[in-house]
């Protein structure tokens, strides 16, 4: 039992090119979000699914996009990258029902970096 | 709207003393209240969470947290730091909305732990 996985762990992009994040989770988990984690200001949402098929916007969803194809796997997408979104990103899973949504459980992180 | 503050960006103490991490919240009722934990090049792992109840929550690893409603606070306590603690520890507010969970973390505290 893995739990969340991220690929890559560490990317370095120009700005303009594009790259996806990879999420997986092993926990039959319904809810997957991806958070960008910033100096100083805490983690932030992106976007978030509540199940195979679904996405929907977070705090932040600009110059991000998202695919839920697989209930494993959450995809994080830029198209065309920016300085701006030099952070670490982070993934994480929950349970769907009531008693055990608030509990997420995260992955270890991508550091991107955008030249 | 929603936010929540952690006054202290770094704090270091000596291993085997008290700790105390504080965490404010503003929110229009009670919150769903939780404090997480990161480790250096790590995801962030669940301490402990309140959602109702007794108001002393007892979490992982010898921590506590105590749930202040007159003061809105939610901090975060350990009679006896280990240097294993030493990493940055997150607060949390979130609330159930559109069949997840929302959650505001704070800026982060970084613990340092002196031998």
């Amino acid at each position: 039992n893995a739990g969340v996985t991220q690929t890559p762990k560490f990317r370095v992009l120009k700005t303009g090119q594009s790259m996806t994040l990879l999420c997986a989770q092993d926990m039959n988990h319904e809810y997957m979000y991806w958070y960008r984690q910033d100096p100083g200001m805490g983690l932030r949402l992106i976007h978030y699914s509540v199940g195979e098929g679904t996405t929907a916007k977070g705090e932040v969803p600009d110059g991000y996009n998202v695919s839920r194809l697989k209930k494993q796997n959450f995809l994080l997408g830029l198209e065309s990258a920016a300085p701006s979104q030099t952070s670490v990103y982070f993934c994480a899973s929950s349970y769907s029902d009531r008693a055990r949504t608030d509990t997420q459980y995260f992955g270890p992180g991508t550091r991107l970096t955008v030249l | 709207a929603q936010s929540v503050t952690q006054p202290d960006i770094h704090i270091t103490v000596s291993e085997g003393a008290s700790l105390e991490l504080r965490c404010n919240y503003s929110y229009g009722a009670t919150p769903y209240l939780f404090w997480y934990v990161q480790s250096p090049g790590q995801g962030l792992q669940l301490l402990l969470k309140y959602f109702s109840g007794d108001t002393l929550v007892q979490g992982i690893k010898g921590f506590e947290a105590e749930f202040k409603r007159s003061q809105s606070s939610f901090n975060l306590r350990k009679p006896s730091v280990h240097w294993s603690d030493a990493a940055e520890y997150f607060c949390a507010v979130g609330w159930p909305t559109s069949g997840t969970y929302k959650y505001i973390f704070g800026t982060g505290t970084r613990l340092k732990v002196l031998a």
